[in-house]
């Protein structure tokens, strides 16, 4: 069974913070890496995508990614209110299909 | 870029009767669109990959007589269930990849409501 984790939450973190955000696979053979986030009652919308080793910032957003540990991260700098939503991290497509981790819902307090 | 959209956003029907919900890719092309239901405070299940011009490839557990789906071009695909019971009550939503991409992007979702 190949999976994608996360933490579920909540991180709560005050505004202004950095909030980090963190996810781990077990797929070997993914070759993509999103983040999405998803407010209550919306769908998801995407952050960020990643394929390579190291880091990518768009904005306040830095996606990781350390292929040799599995794990992928997103940094949120700056963090605000209105970036209190749950981030769902998606691997794919690999050996396999994407798959989405259950979400990290983080608070923003402002 | 890369919009998608979904229609109705919010249906309420009867038990027994059958609800059709539109998948649309509006500035790009997709063979691939996938068809995901969430529940309350739960997260995306997988229901189905549509592929243009084959059939839909449906996860364990998913009833594909129940759930119908169609993919006749490349910027729709279209979700049916049939005899719609309130247990099908939930938050559908699709997603497509824009042909040599392999990024998903979501349409807002349709919620439905079987009474």
């Amino acid at each position: 069974q190949k999976e994608v984790e996360q933490n579920s939450g909540p991180l709560s973190v005050p505004e202004g913070a950095i909030a980090s955000l963190n996810c781990t696979y077990s797929d070997r053979g993914s070759q993509s890496f999103f983040w999405y986030r998803q407010y209550s009652g919306k769908s998801p919308e995407l952050i960020m995508s990643i394929y390579s080793n190291g880091d990518k910032e768009d904005g306040r957003f830095t996606a990781q990614l350390n292929k040799a540990s599995q794990y992928v991260s997103l940094l949120i700098r700056d963090s605000q209110p209105s970036d209190s939503a749950t981030y769902l991290c998606a691997v794919g497509p690999g050996t396999y299909k994407y798959i989405f981790g259950t979400g990290t819902r983080l608070k923003v307090l402002a | 870029g890369a919009v998608v959209s979904q229609h109705p956003s919010r249906v309420i029907c009867k038990s027994g009767t059958s609800v059709k919900i539109e998948c649309r890719s509006l500035d790009f092309q997709a063979t691939t669109m996938f068809w995901y239901r969430q529940f309350p405070k739960q997260s995306l299940m997988l229901m189905a990959t549509s592929n243009e011009g084959s059939k839909a490839t449906y996860e364990q557990g998913v009833e594909k007589d129940k759930f119908l789906i169609n993919h006749a071009s490349l910027t729709l695909s279209t979700l049916t269930v049939t005899s719609a019971h309130p247990e099908d009550s939930s938050f559908y939503i699709c997603s497509a990849i824009p042909v040599g991409t392999d990024t998903q992007y979501f349409g807002p979702g349709t919620r439905l409501t079987v009474l």
